[in-house]
């Protein structure tokens, strides 16, 4: 158990509205990141974080944005959700290393 | 654009045989090879990581890498039911730090009991 947790962990929303999903870890992990997986495109890298205050963007990072003010706390928000942004969300973390560990996910639907 | 590749499945195999698990990358720089499980509707777990050529044991799992031929493997013997999951190979990014992974899309193993 990495210690790692993510709310909510099912939402749905309509279309236009802005959505915020939390990580939250509680093993001091330097680095988190955030990615999505979809049927046929496998886990894609959105954004990520080094450091408190610390991001930059990953392959598929358009629509999203992420705040990292705390070492515990990695907030992706999507400012308009849109039909495409249908996805099970996972956030990762990891202790300056290449190993990453999954939280649980959060399936969210856009209609 | 770094690409993992492996075979999507589903690769089926009785109880108590061995399952082979291939992937390869295109980053030649890549130093960190990963398997994650994944059952379905969980998250990926990590189960084995490797890092110099040749085979790594653990357990009933076995990795195998050869960085000339950019390949990695992952070997499970006495497959059993509980292993049936999608097995995802996952590749350190070279080009940059912060300690990022480039994923496969997974390969589908059932185990027939």
């Amino acid at each position: 158990d990495a210690g790692i947790t993510q709310s909510p962990r099912h939402k749905v929303t309509e279309t236009g509205t802005p959505v915020t999903l939390r990580c939250h870890q509680t093993e001091n992990h330097r680095y988190m990141y955030w990615y999505r997986q979809d049927p046929g495109h496998g886990l894609r890298l959105i954004h990520y974080s080094y450091g408190v205050k610390d991001t930059d963007k990953g392959e598929v990072s358009d629509g999203y944005s992420v705040s990292r003010s705390k070492t515990e706390d990695f907030l992706l928000t999507l400012e308009s959700a849109t039909s495409s942004q249908t996805s099970v969300y996972f956030c990762a973390a990891s202790q300056g290393s290449y190993e990453q560990y999954f939280g649980p996910g959060t399936r969210l639907t856009v209609t | 654009q770094k690409e993992v590749e492996q075979n999507s499945g589903p690769l089926s195999v009785p109880e108590g045989a061995i399952a082979s698990l291939n992937c390869t990358y295109s980053d030649r720089g890549s130093q960190s090879f990963f398997w994650y499980r994944q059952y379905s509707g969980k998250s990926p777990e990590l189960i084995m990581s490797i890092y110099s050529n040749g085979d790594k044991e653990d357990g009933r799992f076995t990795a195998q890498l050869n960085k000339a031929s950019q390949y990695v493997s992952l070997l499970i013997r006495d497959s059993q039911p509980s292993d049936s999951a999608t097995y995802l190979c996952a590749v350190n990014d070279s080009g940059g730090s912060n300690y990022k992974l480039t994923f496969g899309k997974g390969t589908l193993l059932t185990v027939n009991p």
